[in-house]
């Protein structure tokens, strides 16, 4: 089945914990992006990957990381977490940024 | 940058009534989508508008792309609690990466 996965689905972290987040796709997408939604600021784009090793900054990039080593995996790394943090976090892919995304089914992640 | 509005923020029908919500942008458009995302749920790919003034049907969905590309409607006919959820647009113009909108958050009142 095509699909993105994420993992983990809930998790809750302390302040200054380094954590990644995984995201991996099964459809040889060559474009993948990281989001986070918050009520009220609906989707906004941390990160995106137009391919292996091609990484760019999105609206909301600061205090995250990201790489893209290889095709299927694009995880969100978060050096040191703060409570403004807090989100519902997607990742998503597709055949190119202007083709229809395949999003996850999202990290849930608390900082406190 | 570029920015693309929704309206309405909330929509609340009875089962059996139509819905619309519009989305604007800022900027003349290359492409439009449409995702429905379900309480609890995640954004799911509806279609994609690409053509001035074109027009596209699922079943009782309706979606339209302006003749100037830079607006887009999304109409639901007879509503169902099924439709229940929010509805995005997002669009993207040049080289820039995909805009979403903040939602039309739709409730069916059964």
């Amino acid at each position: 089945e095509a699909q993105v996965t994420q993992n983990p689905r809930y998790l809750i972290t302390v302040t200054g914990k380094k954590l990644t987040v995984t995201c991996s796709q099964n459809m040889n997408h060559e474009y993948m992006s990281w989001y986070r939604q918050d009520p009220g600021l609906g989707l906004r784009q941390i990160y995106y990957s137009m391919n292996v090793e091609v990484t760019d900054k999105g609206d909301v990039p600061e205090g995250y990381k990201v790489s893209r080593k290889e095709k299927r995996n694009f995880p969100l790394i978060l050096e040191s977490p703060s409570p403004n943090q807090t989100s519902l976090y997607f990742c998503a892919s597709s055949y190119d940024r202007d083709y229809g995304y395949t999003f996850g089914s999202g990290t849930r992640l608390t900082v406190v | 940058g570029q920015q693309v509005m929704q309206i309405p923020q909330y929509q609340h029908v009875q089962e059996g009534e139509d819905f619309t919500t519009y989305c604007n942008s800022s900027t003349t458009l290359s492409n439009i989508q449409w995702y429905k995302q379900r309480p609890g749920g995640h954004p799911v790919f509806l279609i994609q508008l690409v053509k001035s003034g074109e027009v596209k049907k699922q079943k009782r969905l309706t979606f339209q792309f302006g003749e100037a590309k830079k607006n887009s409607s999304l109409h639901i006919t007879a509503t169902q609690t099924t439709d229940v959820g929010t509805y995005f647009c997002a669009g993207n113009s040049g080289n820039t990466p995909l805009v979403f909108g903040k939602g039309t958050r739709l409730s069916v009142i059964a």
